[in-house]
């Protein structure tokens, strides 16, 4: 099985700043890569596949990147809106998800 | 508009067997993997298992595998996860979901509560 790391657990962000999220496997997986966002209360939203590509409807401020087993997803600005819980997934050999990673406001 | 609608919260007592459902449409639902998402209260997200509904193929992740079922229906493009015998850990959100690049498309999750 597959095992999903994402550092750090919680980070704490302004308003504006640039932010960087990291996710490891175990093993590569290629680029088969996304990246969800949640909510309190919602279900969550995929917002990058194929480790690097949009879904649509995401705003441009989202951008990811990596192959193999190192990736990102970076937030140019963050919006108000932005802060929730991101998770990574890769989907090469099945599924497995990271554990989160927790943005919240400063 | 392209939807997954899961049916209502569920309170249930141990031991007791549950089966709960996941309703597609506005795209052809036997052509996509719908896949099965377990949030225990205050966690993240796990991966339960997955179906093809267009020849009913499935595959469980190995913490649930034994543990749940996983069937569909194309007649009704509905898909269905069940319990046998519901544990109070088994208490938790689970989401349906569609596998299309990334899980593109979910459920609004169904509650279960299992309690005595």
């Amino acid at each position: 099985e597959i095992v999903m790391t994402q550092s750090p657990a919680t980070l704490s962000v302004s308003p504006g700043e640039r932010v960087t999220l990291s996710c490891r496997a175990s093993q590569s997986v290629s680029n088969s890569l996304a990246w969800y966002q949640q909510k309190p209360g919602q279900a969550p939203r995929l917002l990058i596949y194929s480790a690097s590509t949009r879904a649509t409807g995401v705003p441009a401020r989202f951008s990811g990147s990596g192959s193999g087993t190192e990736f990102t997803l970076t937030v140019s600005s963050l919006q108000s809106e932005d802060f929730a819980v991101y998770y990574c997934q890769q989907y090469n050999n099945w599924y497995t998800f990271g554990q989160g990673t927790k943005l919240e406001i400063k | 508009e392209v939807q997954l609608v899961q049916s209502g919260a569920e309170v249930k007592k141990p031991g007791e067997s549950l089966k709960i459902s996941c309703k597609g449409s506005g795209y052809n639902f036997t052509n996509y993997w719908l896949a099965w998402v377990r949030q225990m209260p205050g966690k993240g997200l796990e991966w339960v298992g997955v179906i093809y509904p267009g020849d009913s193929e499935t595959r469980y992740s190995p913490s649930f595998q034994g543990q749940v079922t996983i069937s569909a229906d194309k007649s009704s493009s509905s898909a269905y996860l069940q319990w046998s015998s519901l544990q109070a850990s088994d208490t938790a959100m689970y989401y349906c979901t569609r596998h299309h690049f990334g899980m593109d498309v979910w459920g609004h999750g169904t509650t279960v509560t299992v309690s005595s």
